[in-house]
């Protein structure tokens, strides 16, 4: 059974820096692309950054380019998200996801989200 | 980017109803591509329907998708207690970014 398990939220300045992991399991992780999906409070869903099986490809939202990096561990199963020079406007509940196949940014399975807080 | 409208913003029905869910596309979604989602407080979003009109694996069959072009619709042929909850959209036309609609309420009449 996959499972996908988010974890590094918390409360940060802004201006500082937090980085999310999440595990994965029950899936042959290095061949499937994963994504980051955020939801502000309030608000919906919001496409973050995708990364390829290998690692090589990376792809982010304009309003996290150069500020976000996303990477895996392939030996290690996990999926990581470097937020840096956070701000107000990054609060949100932050979700990893499994693509459903190569090719196709669709997601079917999702973690239970890790909550990030930019504030003073 | 394509940018998704969903109407209605909120849908209040009963259980047993129909319910019909719009998404609309600023431009034509290549290949169908065009994935609906159920969110629920404190759960992880679930995929329900991806390319236009495939249910995902474990989706009950009163879930449907149609449409094609700009045009695409979700509906739920008898509601059950446990489908109140937000609805989105999504399309995964070529490159990021990807978008998804601003979702849909379906609360209890």
């Amino acid at each position: 059974e996959v499972h996908l398990v988010e974890s590094g939220g918390g409360l940060v300045q802004p201006g500082g820096s937090l980085r999310l992991s999440c595990a994965a399991s029950g899936f042959t992780f290095s061949t499937y692309a994963m994504t980051w999906v955020r939801q502000a409070p309030g608000k919906g869903l919001e496409w973050v950054s995708a990364i390829s099986g290998d690692g090589v490809y990376t792809y982010y939202a304009d309003s996290v380019k150069g500020r976000f990096i996303t990477s895996r561990d392939n030996s290690e199963i996990t999926l990581y998200l470097q937020m840096n020079s956070l701000r107000a406007e990054d609060t949100a509940v932050y979700y990893c996801a499994k693509n459903l196949r190569n090719g196709m940014a669709t997601y079917d399975y999702w973690g239970q989200g890790t909550l990030v807080t930019v504030s003073s | 980017e394509i940018v998704l409208t969903q109407s209605p913003g909120t849908l209040s029905l009963s259980p047993g109803e129909r319910a019909t869910l719009s998404c609309r596309a600023s431009e034509t979604v290549s290949n169908n591509y065009l994935a609906w989602y159920q969110h629920k407080p404190g759960q992880a979003p679930r995929l329900l329907i991806y390319g236009a009109s495939s249910r995902a694996t474990g989706i009950p069959d009163r879930f449907s998708g149609s449409g094609s072009g700009a045009d695409f619709t979700l509906t739920i042929s008898r509601l059950g207690p446990e489908d109140f909850a937000v609805y989105y959209c999504q399309q995964y036309v070529g490159s990021p970014p990807i978008t998804f609609g601003q979702g849909t309420r379906l609360e209890i009449k």
